[in-house]
């Protein structure tokens, strides 16, 4: 079965940056984009960015451009999510999950938390 | 952007009921919807796409319907397992964004 599995929770000072990782396994990585998603407590989901690795192409939400970086290693099926300049706001659960045709999601990983406190 | 507008915020529903779940979009967004579910402390899963297209797995008690700006997601014989909370996501448009979700709580 797809599986997207992603690294382990994280807890950042403001001002820092934090890379989250989502390795995928049992389908061909290159075929699908992988899109980031985070939810504050309590709130529905935010779409943060896209990425294709077949041809590294991405887009991001005019929120966080600037601010975060989203690629790809296609040699380990990973997908990595980096934001910097973490404020406390940014304390949420940050997804990744496979799109399909850059539209719905269709799997997802288990949530990386951050926590962003002084 | 989209703005994705879901009602009731919370629903009430006894087991074995049927429930109504809506999803309003600021602009035409064709059949560019999925709905999906998440139960307390997992990740969303996806349980309609191209707003009527049950995703792999899905059980039949769960249609979508709607286009345009107008969608309803019906859960047409809850069981305890469907108790969760419901999002719509339009992804017509860029950014893709999704809704504020609606509880689906016991009666």
């Amino acid at each position: 079965q797809v599986l997207l599995v992603q690294s382990e929770p994280e807890v950042k000072k403001p001002g820092a940056s934090v890379k989250v990782s989502c390795k995928a396994s049992n389908y061909t990585f290159s075929d699908y984009g992988v899109t980031w998603v985070r939810q504050a407590p309590g709130q529905g989901p935010e779409w943060m960015g896209w990425i294709s690795p077949y041809n590294g192409k991405t887009d991001y939400a005019q929120k966080f451009q600037g601010r975060v970086t989203i690629t790809t290693d296609t040699s380990t099926n990973t997908a990595y999510m980096e934001l910097r300049s973490l404020r406390s706001d940014d304390t949420a659960m940050y997804y990744c999950a496979r799109d399909p045709r850059t539209s719905y999601l269709d799997y997802w990983g288990q949530g990386t938390l951050v926590t962003v406190s002084s | 952007e989209v703005v994705m507008a879901q009602s009731p915020a919370t629903l009430s529903v006894s087991p074995g009921e049927r429930a109504a779940l809506s999803c309003r979009a600021s602009q035409s967004l064709s059949i560019n919807l999925a709905w999906y579910q998440q139960r307390l402390g997992q990740a969303p899963r996806l349980l309609i796409y191209g707003a009527s297209i049950r995703a792999t797995g899905i059980p039949a008690r769960f249609s979508g319907s709607g286009s345009g700006t107008e969608f309803t997601l019906t859960i047409s014989s809850l069981q305890s397992e469907d108790f969760a909370v419901y999002y719509c996501q339009q992804y017509n448009d860029w950014p893709r964004t999704f809704g504020q979700g609606t509880k689906v709580e016991i009666k």
